[in-house]
């Protein structure tokens, strides 16, 4: 499996703070994710890179924003933090070998609560 | 657009009884499928996947799972199930010119398994 961290595991903060998750890869994999789990709703795509400073919107992206300005590190911000963004945060890496898709490695999750 | 409806939500069964967890998918274009498990407090693991080749799909932990084109189903099947078996196992479906390597998870079928 990947070698995957996310970082902090656990945070609550209060709603219209900013709030940085970090994931870590050391896999030099290509492709990184970050989903937000609910209940109800299985696992939705928030935003993913296909390389270091290319990034793109998924399902439910507003609210949030990323970057990576490494191929190890993917980061995941809430500019001002809502009760509704209250999730398990997941990241996760795609080798994508050839274009094709491939498994994709999930990390830990973060438990993110805002008051 | 695509989409992935696990049909059960729950699931209760008596250990080294026979189990399926069903999932359907709608997608106008050919796909991928996986089969990911999640164990309480850690992240998903994946159990299996179908890129093309035979429709019987063998995964870890004794799991299978069956590709139907016709019907659009990706159900998961064990003959025996553990105690251990229980956790949150979640359908997911990814389009096959999909270069990003986006994945669409289903909502989650919670299998929980009595002695």
């Amino acid at each position: 499996d990947a070698g995957i961290t996310q970082s902090p595991r656990h945070k609550v903060t209060e709603t219209g703070t900013p709030v940085t998750l970090r994931c870590h890869q050391t896999e030099n994999h290509r492709y990184m994710y970050w989903y937000r789990q609910d209940p109800g709703h299985g696992l939705r795509l928030i935003h993913y890179s296909y390389g270091v400073k290319d990034t793109d919107k998924g399902e439910v992206s507003d609210g949030y924003s990323v970057s990576r300005s490494k191929t190890e590190d993917f980061l995941l911000t809430l500019e001002s933090a809502t009760s509704s963004q209250t999730s398990v945060y997941f990241c996760a890496t795609n080798g994508l070998a050839g274009g094709r898709t491939d498994t994709q490695y999930f990390g830990p999750g973060t438990r993110l609560t805002v008051l | 657009a695509q989409s992935v409806t696990q049909l059960d939500s729950q699931v209760p069964v008596f250990e080294e009884a026979p189990v399926e967890l069903r999932c359907n998918y709608s997608s106008s274009v050919s796909v991928y499928l996986f089969w990911y498990v999640q164990y309480p407090n850690q992240g998903l693991q994946l159990l299996l996947k179908y890129l093309s080749g035979s429709t019987l799909v063998k995964g870890i932990n004794g799991f299978e799972a069956e590709f139907n084109k016709s019907q659009t189903s990706f159900h998961l099947r064990k003959p025996s199930v553990h105690i251990s078996d229980t956790a949150e196992y979640f359908c997911a479906v990814s389009v096959s010119n999909n270069q990003g390597g986006k994945l669409i998870f289903g909502q989650g079928t919670e299998l929980s398994v009595k002695p």
